[in-house]
């Protein structure tokens, strides 16, 4: 069975620094990852995905991942911060079927 | 442009009573999904439906029906509401294998 695992409940961050969002998921099989944000009393958006090929995907609002399949873990980075950042995030893991499992969140809190 | 629309967006019920909320979508996908967000636990799939005229089961399935009632459309039913089921309510709807999931904006469900 899959798992996901966010390290970090809360992230807060100066605005215009640098950000990592750590994700671990479990599978012994290939998998597809996602990360969603969640601004507040909204919906999940997909910030990026993972199928297959370059290890280095990046997404919207500047934010980036790096699938590390010998680490089984799929960070989100963003190299500088904005206020509107500020939202909850969520990774996710799903292997070849439509159903996803979801980590617990993060919420990154952006300081000006 | 509508996506993935819920109805209600808040509702408070006395324990006891029931309701269904709605979800519909317009992107001609086969996969539906609901999910409850609680605090601290990120989401938790409760049905999903691969394609008009299936639904199963996810993680939390105790207290809730579903019904797909065509492609477009997938309601769940609390028939009982306790304190318990008070949650925030996502449906989102997916198309083939790898295909990130779209979000409604949720229904926030109060049970007293």
């Amino acid at each position: 069975a899959q798992s996901v695992t966010q390290l970090d409940s809360q992230v807060p961050v100066f605005e215009e620094a640098p950000v990592e969002l750590r994700c671990n998921y479990s599978s012994s099989v290939s998998v597809y990852l996602f990360w969603y944000v969640q601004y507040p009393n909204q919906g999940l958006q997909l910030l990026l995905k993972y199928l297959s090929g370059s290890t280095l995907v990046k997404g919207i609002n500047g934010f980036e991942a790096e699938f590390n399949k010998s680490q089984t873990s799929f960070h989100l980075r963003k190299p500088s911060v904005h206020i509107s950042d500020t939202a909850e995030y969520f990774c996710a893991v799903s292997r070849y079927t439509d159903k996803l499992i979801f980590g617990t969140g993060t919420r990154l809190q952006v300081f000006p | 442009n509508a996506g993935v629309t819920q109805t209600p967006k808040f509702q408070v019920l006395k324990t006891g009573q029931s309701m269904t909320l709605q979800c519909a979508q317009d992107m001609n996908h086969n996969s539906m999904y609901w999910y409850r967000q609680d605090p601290g636990m990120g989401l938790r799939l409760i049905y999903y439906s691969a394609s008009e005229g299936t639904t199963d089961k996810g993680e939390v399935p105790n207290g809730y029906n579903v019904s797909r009632l065509n492609k477009r459309e997938f309601s769940l039913r609390l028939e009982s509401a306790a304190p318990s089921q008070t949650s925030v309510y996502f449906c989102a709807s997916s198309g083939p294998g790898g295909q990130p999931q779209h979000f409604g904006d949720g229904t926030r469900l109060s049970i007293l």
